[in-house]
């Protein structure tokens, strides 16, 4: 299947910073990719949807200013979790569909995100 | 967005079959149904996907009654490392991918 490349796999930083998550398809164009954070034991969360080219949609509840999602091109979209606090300690999970017509989704590795 | 539900959890031991049953009782006619296994602390991995009768790859099984309202995973001969969790979710290709609970597969020696 098609693969999707989330980086960095494990990331800790200090209450107040901010930091990126890179997800990137990389043997396919993502019409669509999603964003995800999943607490422990929990399902996933979706917390926002995002087409090329254009602004992403967040789901209600998700505040799109503390959580940055650009999908710049049709191969990578970044989220920034700014000003981060302990309680945004979670794991982030990205997803991209490759084109209008295609059900199914790959899925990123993951993102291990500790605020301390 | 069809609502999916499944059994929170399930028990198994090696070398049975498991099947992971899905309610969908709200399913629109250009819905399909998809399910992804997750390992702790990695992204879903795809397994199969359906839209009707029964599909089956060189991991599982997908059968679909008529109606569509419901589906069922069969995993045949599980081992120790098909535990995990799986969801299932049903949707069409513009639709966002929403989760439900997945049932937690746990295998035993």
């Amino acid at each position: 299947g098609a693969v999707v490349s989330q980086h960095p796999s494990r990331v800790i930083c200090k209450s107040g910073t901010s930091v990126k998550i890179e997800c990137r398809s990389l043997d396919f164009q993502a019409t669509t990719m999603f964003w995800y954070r999943q607490f422990p034991k929990q399902s996933l969360m979706l917390m926002a949807t995002s087409n090329e080219g254009s602004k992403a949609t967040y789901e209600q509840g998700v505040e799109k200013d503390k959580f940055l999602i650009n999908h710049a091109s049709l191969t990578l979209s970044t989220l920034t979790v700014t000003s981060a606090h302990p309680e945004d300690s979670s794991f982030y999970i990205c997803s991209a569909r490759e084109r209008v017509g295609q059900t199914e989704a790959f899925f990123g590795q993951g993102t291990r995100l500790t605020v301390v | 967005l069809a609502k999916t539900t499944q059994p929170i959890s399930m028990d198994s031991y090696e070398g049975q079959e498991v099947n992971i049953t899905c309610s969908h009782n709200n399913i629109a006619t250009n819905d399909y149904i998809t399910w992804y296994q997750q390992f702790p602390s990695q992204g879903p991995r795809f397994i199969i996907q359906g839209y009707k009768t029964k599909v089956t790859n060189e991991v599982a099984s997908l059968f679909i009654p008529a109606d569509r309202k419901s589906s069922t995973l069969s995993l045949p001969r599980v081992s120790l490392s098909d535990t995990a969790v799986y969801y299932c979710l049903v949707g069409g290709d513009t639709d966002k991918l929403i989760f439900g609970t997945g049932t937690r597969l746990q295998v035993f020696p």
